[in-house]
């Protein structure tokens, strides 16, 4: 089956960059989807398709991928985002969909 | 309003059944596919179940293959997700969550708020 490796947590201080990374063998062959999820809520879908924003969505929330990593960017953070974050990713060969492990977000 | 909403949670013995449900409004349920997914305590996101907007194709994780059924009743807006031979690793929050098109082959946009099983004795 299909694995997505996330790293646990990613720290950021307020107004700087923060990158999650979501690596898969050949994920840039598929469309990568990411979520955040605060404590106690649902998760919400903030880029969908490798790079596409939902409305609603800030642009600081950007994403990249190609070759055997996929990247959530997130700009100019601020302590709202504070979260934790999942990859996700349709497995076409077994119809499954499949998350990553998930990444803390600390903004200090 | 376009929503999800969750039901038919709760605490069940090891072995025994339960069935969640997912009441769907605000957009035409029958054009999407849908999806459960769970998430165990302090744990991450885990994909269970999905079923066509047609409801003619299902596909279930291997962790829950044989034991859960998924079906979908769309004169009633309404998802459910059929649980035997509950195991303690199924505890858990079951969201149901819905995709943008008809095929269960994409990502989720929409999410409930979700239903805590509890599987013990």
């Amino acid at each position: 089956s299909y694995v997505l490796t996330q790293p646990p947590s990613v720290s950021v201080a307020p107004g700087q960059t923060a990158r999650i990374t979501c690596g898969g063998n050949n994920i840039g062959s598929k469309s990568v989807h990411w979520y955040q999820q605060k404590p106690g809520q649902a998760p919400v879908l903030v880029v969908y398709d490798d790079s596409d924003r939902p409305s609603g969505i800030p642009e600081r929330f950007s994403g990249s991928n190609s070759g055997n990593t996929a990247t959530l960017t997130i700009s100019r953070v601020e302590a709202g985002d504070e979260a934790d974050y999942y990859c996700q990713v349709w497995d076409s060969s077994s119809d499954h969909k499949v998350f990553g492990g998930g990444t803390k977000l600390t903004v200090l | 309003e376009v929503q999800l909403l969750e039901s038919g949670g709760g605490l069940v013995q090891p072995g025994g059944s339960l069935r969640l449900s997912c009441a769907a409004s605000g957009f035409t349920f029958s054009s999407y596919a849908m999806s459960w997914v769970r998430q165990a305590p302090g744990k991450g996101l885990e994909w269970v179940s999905a079923i066509s907007g047609s409801g003619g194709s299902t596909y279930y994780a291997d962790s829950v293959k044989g034991r859960f059924t998924i079906s979908r009743d769309n004169s009633k807006n309404t998802l459910y997700l059929q649980m035997n031979s509950l195991r303690a690793e199924d505890t858990a929050v079951y969201y149901c969550a819905k995709e943008p098109g008809i095929a269960a082959r994409w990502y989720f946009d929409l999410w409930g708020r979700g239903t805590l099983v509890t599987v013990s004795s």
